[in-house]
C-alpha cells in the first residue's frame, strides 16, 4: 500500500486553515494515523483512526476520511504547529509512512 | 510515564552487521506490539519493522526484509533490531515505537533514536 500526501510543502500565515491529504493506493478502512514532527524531535501522534483525536493534542487539529482518501485540517494555524505532517496506514504488514508534508509559517 | 531508549548505533561498514536496542519502561511491555521507524538525514520517516506482543506476528518492510530481523524479550522489557549486510541507504536515525494494542495499530509513543551511519 503506497500513500501519497499532498501537498508537499505549504506556506502559510497564521491564523490561516491548513489541509493536507493523504491517499492510499488500495483501501485500508480507518487505519489511518497521523503525526507531528518538528526539527530534532521525535514524532508524535495527533490524529488515530482518520478522525480520532489523540489525548491532548489541540482541538484545531482535526482528521476525516476512509477508504483511500483522507484529510487532515488545522483551524486557525499556530506559530507552534510549523513541522512536517505525516499520514501513517496500519492496515496490514508492510506498513507505510507518506512522504510527509511539511509546513512553514510566513 | 513511558519511555523507550534506543541503543546500539555508530559507525559501520558496508556489509557488517550491528544490533540495536530499545529498552522500555512505565507500560507493561508484554501486552504491546512494538515497531523500529527509520528516518535518513533529511529525508521522511519510514516504517522498518513490527512485532506482536507475543512475537507471533513479524513484518518488514521489503527493502530490509532478508537482512534485518526484530525481537523482543519480554523478560527484560527490550526490544531489538538485528542489522546484516549492512548498506549505504540504511544510514538513518533509528526509533523505536509503542503501538497502541498488541497488535498493530498506531503509535503512540517514540524513542530519541539511535543514529546508524554505514559508511567505509
Amino acid at each position: 500500500i503506497v500513500l501519497t500526501q499532498s501537498p508537499d510543502f505549504q506556506s502559510v500565515t497564521p491564523k490561516e486553515k491548513v489541509t493536507i491529504t493523504c491517499r492510499a493506493s488500495q483501501s485500508i478502512g480507518s487505519s489511518l494515523h497521523w503525526y507531528q514532527q518538528k526539527p530534532d524531535q521525535s514524532p508524535k501522534l495527533l490524529i488515530k483512526y482518520a478522525s480520532q483525536s489523540f489525548s491532548g493534542v489541540p482541538s484545531r487539529f482535526s482528521g476525516s476520511g476512509s477508504g483511500t482518501d483522507f484529510t487532515l485540517t488545522i483551524n486557525s494555524l499556530e506559530p507552534e504547529d510549523a513541522a512536517t505532517y505525516y499520514c501513517h496506514q496500519s492496515s496490514n504488514f508492510p506498513q507505510e509512512f507518506g512522504q510527509g508534508t511539511k509546513v512553514e509559517i510566513k | 510515564e513511558v519511555q523507550l531508549v534506543e541503543s546500539g548505533g555508530g559507525l559501520v561498514q558496508p556489509g557488517r552487521s550491528l544490533r540495536l536496542s530499545c529498552a522500555a519502561s512505565g507500560f507493561n511491555f508484554d501486552d504491546y506490539a512494538m515497531h523500529w521507524v527509520r528516518q535518513a538525514p533529511g529525508k521522511g520517516l519510514e516504517w522498518v519493522s513490527g512485532i506482536s506482543w507475543n512475537s507471533n506476528s513479524i513484518g518488514y518492510a521489503d527493502s530490509v526484509k532478508g537482512r534485518f530481523t526484530i525481537s523482543r524479550d519480554n523478560a527484560k522489557n527490550s526490544l531489538y533490531l538485528q542489522m546484516n549486510s549492512l548498506r549505504a541507504e540504511d544510514t538513518a536515525l533509528y526509533y523505536c515505537a509503542k503501538d497502541h494494542a498488541y497488535d498493530s495499530t498506531y503509535f503512540d509513543y517514540w524513542g530519541q533514536g539511535t543514529l546508524v551511519t554505514v559508511s567505509s
